[in-house]
């Protein structure tokens, strides 16, 4: 069965601009999760949603933001891009509930580059 | 609040010898364990979890991990790498329940680099 997919896979903006990533989870899945990974944070939570409610969120500033679709496919927003934005951001999906019992699916990301 | 510390950054070994891949962990509550691997422009895979039960977990590739709950440790260890082994390793924790929903806190990584 086909995995987690992330568009686009790489994306260039300039700082100010706004960026739409997109995730679509395993079919079933009802969970997603997204990730920040940088060089100098490493792997950051960023917020989780199930049954297009959000149950949890990191600790990042409002211009990141999230939403999931009926279909559970996950989009998130980063507004007013700022350089330290530049980073690989990752979905991960799981069944549901609490995912650590299911596990969760990493797709392969989406590099933004902020110029 | 949880946090992993990843006692390696980096690993270097020869291929057929063992490694163990460190990990501690700082929690109040219970916690799920896991090992995750991320190969170059790829995401992450999962290698092994630890919910609940015999402290001993195998994995996928050969690997395999144990909990040790009086010392807070979750080491990695293969019997013998391959070259293919060469990654990224990722300790990460979870919440044992309450509202962490999806969280996952990270290690910092470790590079483990296998030579011929």
């Amino acid at each position: 069965k086909a995995g987690v997919t992330q568009t686009p896979r790489y994306l260039i903006k300039t700082r100010g601009q706004q960026v739409t990533l997109s995730c679509s989870p395993i079919s079933g899945h009802r969970s997603v999760s997204w990730y920040q990974q940088t060089p100098g944070q490493g792997l950051q939570f960023l917020f989780e949603y199930f049954s297009e409610t959000q149950r949890n969120k990191g600790n990042f500033p409002g211009r990141f933001s999230g939403r999931q679709f009926s279909n559970s496919r996950s989009e998130m927003n980063v507004s007013t891009l700022e350089l330290g934005d530049s980073a690989l951001y990752l979905c991960a999906s799981s069944l549901g509930g609490t995912g650590a019992i299911y596990g969760y699916t990493f797709g392969s990301g989406t590099r933004l580059t902020v110029v | 609040a949880q946090s992993v510390t990843q006692l390696d950054s980096q690993v270097p070994v020869f291929e057929e010898a063992p490694v163990e891949l460190r990990c501690n962990y700082s929690s109040s509550v219970s916690v799920y364990l896991f090992w995750y691997v991320q190969y170059p422009n790829q995401g992450l895979q999962l290698l092994l979890k630890y919910l609940s039960g015999s402290t001993l977990v195998k994995g996928i590739n050969g690997f395999e991990a144990e909990f040790n709950k009086s010392q807070t440790s979750f080491h990695l260890r293969k019997p013998s790498v391959h070259i293919s082994d060469t990654a990224e390793y990722f300790c990460a924790v979870s919440n044992a329940g309450g509202t962490s929903y999806g969280k996952l806190t990270f290690g910092q990584g470790t590079i483990l680099t296998v030579h011929p």
